[in-house]
C-alpha cells in the first residue's frame, strides 16, 4: 500500500494550508498526521479520523474521503513550518505505511 | 507521562549487526494493548516503519526488511531491543522508538531518536 504526498506546499501567514495524502480507497482507513521540525522527533497532530492530541490547537484538522486524505491548518503562522507525514495501518498486510512527507513553507 | 529514549552505537561497520535499545517509562509492556515500535529516517528523507512488538510478544515487521530485523522486549527492564543485521551505508539514519496508542495504530509518543552511521 502506498501513500502519496506533494513534496512541498507554500502558503502566506494567516492563510490556510492544505496537505494531501493519496492512497487507494484511503477513505476507508484511519489516517494519522505528524509534524516534524528540523532536528526533532515527529509529533502527532491528528489521529484516528479528526482527533487532536492534548496541546494541539484546533487550527489543525483532518478529513478523508475517496482516495485522498487532507490535513488542514487554518491561520498558518511561522511556527507551523515543518515537514508533515501521513500514516495508515495497512490491515491487509499487517504493516504501517508512511507517506513521503510534505514540506510546509510559510512565505 | 510516557517517555522513550533510544541508545546504541553511533557508528557501525558494513555487514555488522546493529543493536538498539529503547528504554521507556510511564507505561508497562505487560499491560493489555501496549506496544512499542521502531521507525527510522535516512538523512533528508521520509519516515520508514521497521517493526513493533505487543504486550503479548506478538511482533510485526516491515515486509521489505523482515529478513534482517528482530525485535524483543524485556518487561522487567522496561526495554525493547531491535537488531538489524547485515548493515549497509544505506541504513544510515536516525532511528526512533515510539509508543503505539493502546490497541490502535498511531504513534502518540516518540523518543528523541539516535543517529546511526554505517561506514567502514
Amino acid at each position: 500500500y502506498e501513500l502519496t504526498q506533494p513534496p512541498s506546499v507554500s502558503v502566506a501567514p494567516g492563510t490556510t494550508a492544505r496537505i494531501t495524502c493519496g492512497g487507494d480507497k484511503i477513505g476507508t482507513k484511519s489516517v494519522h498526521w505528524y509534524q516534524q521540525k528540523p532536528g526533532q522527533a515527529p509529533l502527532l497532530v491528528i489521529y484516528y479520523r479528526d482527533d487532536r492530541p492534548s496541546g494541539i490547537p484546533d487550527r489543525f484538522s483532518g478529513s478523508n474521503s475517496g482516495n485522498t486524505a487532507t490535513l488542514t491548518i487554518n491561520t498558518v503562522d511561522a511556527g507551523d513550518e515543518a515537514d508533515y507525514y501521513c500514516q495508515v495501518w495497512d490491515s491487509s498486510n499487517s504493516h504501517v505505511v508512511f507517506g513521503g512527507g510534505t514540506k510546509l513553507t510559510v512565505l | 507521562q510516557i517517555t522513550l529514549k533510544e541508545s546504541g552505537p553511533t557508528l557501525v561497520r558494513p555487514t555488522e549487526t546493529l543493536t538498539l535499545t529503547c528504554s521507556f517509562s510511564g507505561f508497562s509492556l505487560n499491560s493489555i494493548g501496549a506496544a512499542v515500535a521502531w521507525i527510522r529516517q535516512p538523512p533528508g528523507k521520509a519516515l520508514e516503519w521497521l517493526a513493533f512488538i505487543y504486550w503479548d510478544d506478538d511482533k510485526r515487521y516491515s515486509p521489505s526488511l523482515r529478513s534482517r530485523l528482530a525485535i524483543s522486549k524485556d518487561t522487567s527492564k522496561n526495554q525493547v531491543v531491535l537488531k538489524m543485521n547485515n548493515m549497509d551505508p544505506e541504513d544510515t539514519g536516525t532511528y526512533f522508538c515510539a509508543h503505539l496508542a493502546v490497541s490502535a495504530y498511531w504513534f502518540d509518543f516518540w523518543g528523541q531518536g539516535t543517529l546511526v552511521t554505517i561506514s567502514s
